[in-house]
């Protein structure tokens, strides 16, 4: 079953802007991961925020996570053409035995 | 960092045929592998946790019986899929955790992936 629910489902954006992408999940959670997927392409881990922290910064990514209302962030900060990708959020969720549970994912696209 | 490698990276075969995905763990030992199913413009979906010495776990839905799930040694699980058809083609990404990291960092490492098309 999917934890997550991103939005928007896609977003289309100008160089240098900046991106911000949303996920919100079901159960109560250890941390929360974001991922970046190039089209058919393998998964590459950007950042895990854990349930006890509100923020963290990578970068030019930032993450917020709010477990009051079960909700996280993505902000991606002077976007490039190389940022254009799916990114998703997993949790651990409750039920969950080690695995992931990946919300539907954001289609990124930075046009130069 | 650990790596995670799969093989093949894709693959075409007939309708009816078997396929033999590998995952490794190339330089950590892993207990537990995941395998995860992705459809094109979907995400990733838990299809079943591979467990070291012991009988895989499936999800609902998941036919164990047509994705064998072996897990032979800490370093390689691997999926069969079993008389393929044209609906059993997607994108299938294993993932192992280390045997070192914490239950709360949930240090998780992914495979490329392996695309495979049953004609």
């Amino acid at each position: 079953s999917q934890q997550g629910e991103e939005d928007p489902q896609a977003l289309s954006i100008q160089e240098g802007e900046n991106a911000t992408m949303n996920c919100s999940y079901k159960t109560s959670i250890n941390n929360l991961q974001w991922y970046r997927q190039n089209s058919g392409r393998g998964l590459v881990h950007l950042i895990l925020i854990r349930s006890n922290e509100r923020e963290k910064h990578s970068g030019r990514l930032r993450v917020t996570l709010d477990t009051s209302k079960k909700s996280s962030s993505l902000l991606i900060t002077a976007s490039r053409a190389a940022d254009t990708a799916s990114y998703f959020c997993a949790t651990d969720g409750e039920r969950s035995q080690g695995n992931l549970i990946f919300g539907k994912g954001t289609k990124l696209s930075v046009k130069p | 960092g650990a790596v995670v490698s799969q093989h093949p990276s894709w693959v075409i075969c007939k309708s009816g045929t078997s396929v033999k995905i590998e995952c490794r763990s190339l330089d950590f030992q892993a207990t537990t592998m995941f395998w995860y199913r992705q459809f094109p413009k979907q995400s990733l979906m838990l299809m079943a946790t591979s467990n070291e010495g012991s009988k895989a776990t499936y999800e609902q839905g998941v036919e164990k019986d047509k994705f064998l799930i072996n897990h032979a040694s800490l370093t390689l699980s691997t999926l069969t899929v079993t008389s393929a058809h044209p609906e059993d083609s997607s994108f299938y990404i294993c993932s192992a955790r280390d045997l070192g990291g914490a239950r709360i960092t949930d240090t998780q490492y992914f495979g490329p992936g392996t695309r495979l098309t049953v004609l």
